[in-house]
């Protein structure tokens, strides 16, 4: 079966600072990766994916993650977060692909200090 | 293009009562889900539809709920009759065949009291 751990269910940030979002998965076939973003009051938002090919993935909004398989991790990243980036952000795996479920981590509540 | 639209974006309802949620995808997405999301509990499946057919209902939690999807555009998702354990968020979502990722809706948010 596969999972999705993303550690703790809340972080805050400086604005400018960098936001770092970890989420590990565990699959026993190679993963697709996710990262969704909610803002409030609104539904969930591809941020980028992880199918095949380049490790790095960019996203939208600045963000960025990167797939390693010898840490069975997708780690989110952005070099200097903005008041805007404020949300909750979701880590997901896929089963087998293209048109498949999705297994979701708790998600993370991000906020950003002025 | 229009998103996914979900409808009612809230709905609170008596235990025992019926509630239908309904979603309206993409124009041209096959591909239709509904997910959940239990208070404090991660996003979880609960079906997938390839136009009018059920490709994968793995994830409904029992009988009291029945999702169709006729001819293949808008889908409902009843809860008949409705528990306390049902109150949650529930969110569809739409995509094309055979690709990545899929386009949410604002999701239903479902109190039961």
């Amino acid at each position: 079966a596969q999972s999705v751990t993303q550690l703790g269910s809340h972080v805050s940030v400086s604005e400018g600072a960098l936001v770092l979002l970890r989420c590990n998965y565990s699959s026993s076939v190679p993963p697709y990766l996710f990262w969704y973003v909610q803002y409030p009051n609104q539904g969930l938002q591809l941020l980028l994916k992880y199918t095949t090919g380049a490790t790095l993935v960019k996203g939208i909004n600045g963000f960025e993650a990167e797939f390693k398989k010898s840490e069975t991790s997708f780690h989110l990243t952005k070099p200097s977060a903005h008041m805007s980036d404020a949300a909750e952000y979701f880590c997901a795996v896929s089963h087998t692909g293209a048109n498949s479920k999705l297994t979701f981590g708790k998600g993370i509540t991000l906020s950003v200090r002025p | 293009e229009a998103g996914v639209t979900q409808f009612p974006s809230h709905s609170v309802i008596e235990k025992g009562q019926t509630v239908t949620l309904r979603c309206d995808p993409i124009s041209g997405h096959d591909n239709l889900y509904w997910y959940r999301r239990v208070m404090g509990k991660e996003i979880k499946f609960l079906l997938h539809f390839v136009k009018e057919s059920k490709q994968d209902e793995s994830g409904m939690p029992n009988n009291r709920f029945l999702a169709e999807r006729t001819g293949g555009t808008y889908s409902t998702l009843k809860v008949q009759p409705a528990e306390l354990e049902d109150s949650g968020v529930y969110f569809c979502a739409s995509s094309q065949m055979d690709t990545y990722g899929y386009t949410f809706g604002s999701g239903t948010r479902l109190t039961v009291v």
